[in-house]
């Protein structure tokens, strides 16, 4: 079974400020991680994922993350945040056996102060 | 390039009743997904298609079915309504069975049970 924890339901950020949302993930075999984010009344849109390689990933609107297998975790940071940051975001995880099921986190909803 | 689309926008049934979802995925996914994005519930995976067939299925009574067609959008029927069921369900299509296979997300449904 796989699980994932997504640390602080909400988030308040500066514009400007550093942007770090936290994900741990509990996998028995090797884990694909995504982060995906949702505006208001949206689906779903991938920010980045990774699957295998280098550990450190980077997405779209400047977002990046980094796999760390002996901390179990897969952070999503942004240098400094936009008023366009506002959403909620969401960590999945998925692997072999999982059949194509995503396991998503609870979500972090982000607010960006001017 | 159209994205993944879904029908209705919104939906209002009773309970008892039963509710339709349509979803047609992005021209040349093969791979059809549904999620229930319920309150305080979160994102729960519902069931997988692939080439019309079944692949996977979440942990949700058989009152959730649903179907692929030969050209692979999807339908997903909710028999018997309870309040519960209320909710945003999105579609998602990739492109092929792999792992890595981005899930791409449609703007989902919002179902609402009276």
């Amino acid at each position: 079974a796989q699980s994932v924890t997504q640390l602080g339901s909400h988030v308040s950020v500066s514009e400007g400020a550093l942007v770090l949302l936290r994900c741990n993930y509990s996998s028995s075999v090797p884990p694909y991680l995504f982060w995906y984010v949702q505006y208001p009344n949206q689906g779903l849109q991938l920010l980045l994922k990774y699957t295998t390689g280098a550990t450190l990933v980077k997405g779209i609107n400047g977002f990046e993350a980094e796999f760390k297998k002996s901390e179990t975790s897969f952070h999503l940071t942004k240098p400094s945040a936009h008023m366009s940051d506002a959403a909620e975001y969401f960590c999945a995880v998925t692997g072999k056996a999982a059949g194509n099921k995503l396991t998503f986190g609870g979500g972090t909803r982000v607010l960006v102060k001017p | 390039e159209a994205g993944v689309t879904q029908s209705p926008t919104h939906l209002i049934k009773t309970r008892g009743q039963q509710a339709t979802l349509r979803c047609s995925p992005i021209s040349g996914h093969t791979s059809v997904y549904w999620y229930q994005q319920a309150l305080g519930l979160g994102l729960q995976f519902l069931l997988w298609y692939d080439e019309g067939e079944e692949r996977n299925r979440g942990n949700f009574p058989p009152r959730f079915s649903g179907r692929q067609f030969p050209n692979y959008s999807s339908e997903l029927n909710v028999n018997a309504l309870e309040l519960e069921d209320s909710a945003l369900y999105l579609c998602a299509s990739s492109m092929g069975q792999r792992l890595t296979d981005t899930q791409y997300f449609g703007p989902g449904t919002r179902l609402t049970v009276l």
